[in-house]
């Protein structure tokens, strides 16, 4: 069964750092981009972020440019999000999803608040 | 980037009829080296992650009743479901993934009459 597990999510207060864990399982996770979605909520989805299958390339929204780093472990077979200099608009349900023609798997979610 | 703008941004239709919800891109969305249109549609229920339904603006995801199909090409996009069943309820997500960043729609809530 394809799974994929987010953790590491919590409060944090401004201008604190957090690091997102997704752990796959299931199917080939080197052969996959993977992405990092996040829902504040009652509010839309927005895409935080995006890796390439060999972790030689990324994309970020600009929201999250400069603060945030996704990076992955195809050994381990595991998503990574570190977050830096957060802010209370970072508040939000992180997703860790499998990319490909459209996200067709996705993690439960890790709720990140960001608070004092 | 890519703005994504979904309408309406909430529907109520009755149980058994059509719902149709459009997603409008600001850019072409059409690759024509391969004629593919980089769109997808998600239903998100609440409490649940979401759920990809249509990839490539019109190929149904395995699994997914055929009531739900997607349409368009370029810049205007649709998904109809064509007779609506209560466990439809849920909020409806374009995007796009023609490039970074792979922008979503607003979201459109679907209700029931």
């Amino acid at each position: 069964e394809v799974q994929l597990v987010e953790s590491g999510g919590g409060l944090v207060q401004p201008g604190g750092s957090l690091r997102l864990s997704c752990a796959a399982s299931g199917f080939k996770f080197s052969d996959y981009w993977m992405h990092w979605v996040r829902q504040v909520p009652g509010k839309g989805l927005v895409w935080v972020a995006h890796i390439y299958v060999d972790g030689t390339g990324a994309a970020y929204a600009d929201s999250v440019k400069g603060r945030f780093t996704i990076s992955r472990d195809n050994a381990k077979n595991t998503l990574y999000l570190q977050m830096n200099s957060l802010r209370a608009e970072d508040t939000a349900v992180y997703y860790c999803a499998r990319g490909g023609s459209g996200c067709d798997c996705w993690g439960q979610g890790t709720l990140v608040t960001v608070s004092s | 980037d890519i703005v994504m703008t979904q309408s309406p941004d909430s529907l109520a239709v009755s149980l058994g009829e059509r719902a149709t919800i459009n997603c409008k891109s600001s850019q072409n969305i059409l690759y024509s080296s391969n004629n593919n249109n980089y769109l997808a549609w998600y239903q998100h229920r609440p409490g649940q992650p979401p759920k990809l339904l249509i990839y490539w603006a019109s190929t149904r995801q395995s699994g997914v009743p055929d009531r739900f199909s997607g349409s368009g090409s370029g810049t205007d996009f649709a998904l109809t479901i064509s007779s609506l069943q209560a466990e439809d309820v849920a909020v409806y997500y374009c995007q796009q993934y023609h490039s970074p960043p792979f922008t979503f729609g607003q979201g459109t809530k679907l209700e029931i009459k």
